[in-house]
């Protein structure tokens, strides 16, 4: 089956600090792999996709990598708030669905 | 304009009865799911209707039964609760095919006594 693996343990950074998140996925190399951000008694939130033949993207203080050889997504927060806090959840493609990792607790604190 | 839209938010119900939550998504897509997020955070897919046709079945039992009237529409009825059902589903949609991202409803809140 193809997993998708995220720490499960909390990220505790202070504020303004770059914070750095990690997705691991299992077997082949999906097509592309995207996150989400999910705040407390929300729906997730999409943020950025990144495709297999991409090594990096950018949108604003997010920026998302993927290396095919470590079989690995990061994602990371540049210049972290208070506001980023939330669970930050990694998907990757697995056919017509996505197949979504448990998702890391992010916490900035000021 | 709440572009996924789910009914109830919260849901709390004694073990044996049947149940339904609506969902209803004014984006135009082809493409609806259900997901359930368990206690631990994991969203696994449950099913995924295109123009109200199933494509996916994630080895769901069969005491829930999705139904889509229209293409806006998936609404999702649990047969038989029992005390596992506990979870928050989450309706989402998307545009056809491929890599389009997944736009979520707030979540039902399900909890079984």
């Amino acid at each position: 089956s193809q997993k998708i693996e995220q720490n499960s343990e909390a990220l505790n950074i202070q504020e303004g600090k770059t914070a750095t998140l990690t997705c691991n996925y299992t077997n082949y190399s999906p097509a592309y792999l995207q996150w989400y951000r999910q705040d407390p008694g929300r729906g997730p939130v999409f943020l950025l996709l990144i495709r297999e033949n991409e090594k990096e993207k950018r949108k604003e203080r997010l920026k998302v990598t993927f290396d095919t050889t470590l079989k690995q997504s990061l994602f990371h927060i540049t210049a972290s708030q208070p506001a980023d806090s939330a669970t930050y959840l990694c998907a990757r493609s697995a056919g017509n669905m996505l197949t979504f990792g448990g998702g890391t607790r992010l916490m900035v604190k000021p | 304009d709440t572009a996924v839209s789910q009914t109830p938010k919260y849901l709390v119900t004694q073990m044996g009865n049947d149940k339904s939550i609506k969902c209803e998504q004014n984006l135009g897509h082809d493409t609806m799911y259900w997901y359930k997020q368990d206690s631990k955070k994991f969203l696994k897919i449950m099913f995924s209707y295109n123009n109200k046709e199933l494509i996916i079945n994630e080895t769901v039992p069969n005491r829930f039964s999705p139904k889509s009237p229209d293409k806006a529409h998936l609404n999702l009825h649990i047969n038989s609760l029992e005390l596992g059902d506990s979870a928050v589903y989450f309706c989402a949609s998307s545009r056809q095919g491929g890599d389009g991202e997944l736009f979520f409803g707030e979540g039902s809140r399900l909890t079984v006594l």
